[in-house]
């Protein structure tokens, strides 16, 4: 039981590149989220997805998009990256809401992403 | 809406010290708070929620309580270890926000031996 995992642990881009984060999760978890984690600003909200087939922009959406390919994956893209999106990104997952622990979310390892 | 304030890092403490950090916030209904630890090279980890009123919650020798009456969720403990050392996070979450976190902007703990 790997739990969440994240591909690639570490990137470098050039400004206007394009790439994909991925993500997958085994725990059989309806909901997905993606976010970005900045000195002195916490973790915010990327993009999130309630249940597969479903996707919703959070706190900090422009410059990225997001693809619910099944249940187990949530990727991330950044069409043309900017140095703006420097940062650590994490994936998380979370409990079925029927379970009534849907609040904890269980996250990856991480990205750690560098746009020159 | 939805918002939590904690205290700026970064702390610095010698082993066995009693470490508090405080996380106050502010939310519409009645949220669940959770403190999340960050090690070194790491994701997030849960170290502890409540889900309602003067809940308590504790795990590893943290603890947390849950004040509605001063919307806060301090966390303590009180007698750290240098495996302590970690950035802490306070969140929370509620039904009315569908269930995302809020978090606030992390503590940067050092624990010295």
């Amino acid at each position: 039981n790997a739990g969440v995992t994240q591909t690639p642990k570490f990137q470098v881009l050039k400004t206007g590149q394009s790439m994909t984060l991925q993500c997958a999760q085994d725990m059989n978890h309806n909901s997905m989220y993606w976010y970005r984690q900045d000195p002195g600003m916490g973790l915010r909200l990327i993009y999130y997805s309630a249940s597969e087939g479903t996707t919703d922009k959070g706190e900090v959406p422009n410059g990225y998009n997001v693809s619910r390919l099944n249940k187990r994956e949530f990727s991330l893209r950044l069409e043309s990256a900017a140095p703006s999106q420097t940062s650590v990104y994490f994936c998380a997952s979370s409990d079925d809401p029927t379970s009534g622990s849907r609040e904890t979310q269980y996250f990856g390892p991480g990205t750690r992403l560098l746009v020159l | 809406g939805n918002s939590v304030t904690q205290m700026e890092g970064p702390v610095t403490l010698s082993e066995e010290a009693f470490l508090t950090i405080n996380c106050t916030y502010t939310a519409t209904g009645y949220p669940s708070l959770f403190w999340y630890v960050q090690y070194p090279g790491e994701g997030l980890q849960l170290l502890l929620k409540a889900t309602k009123a003067d809940d308590k919650g504790s795990n590893k020798g943290f603890e947390a309580t849950y004040r509605k009456e001063t919307t806060s969720f301090h966390l303590e403990k009180g007698s750290v270890q240098v495996s302590d050392s970690a950035v802490y996070f306070c969140a929370l979450s509620a039904i009315f926000n569908d269930y995302k976190l809020s978090f606030g902007a992390g503590t940067t703990v050092t624990v010295r031996a």
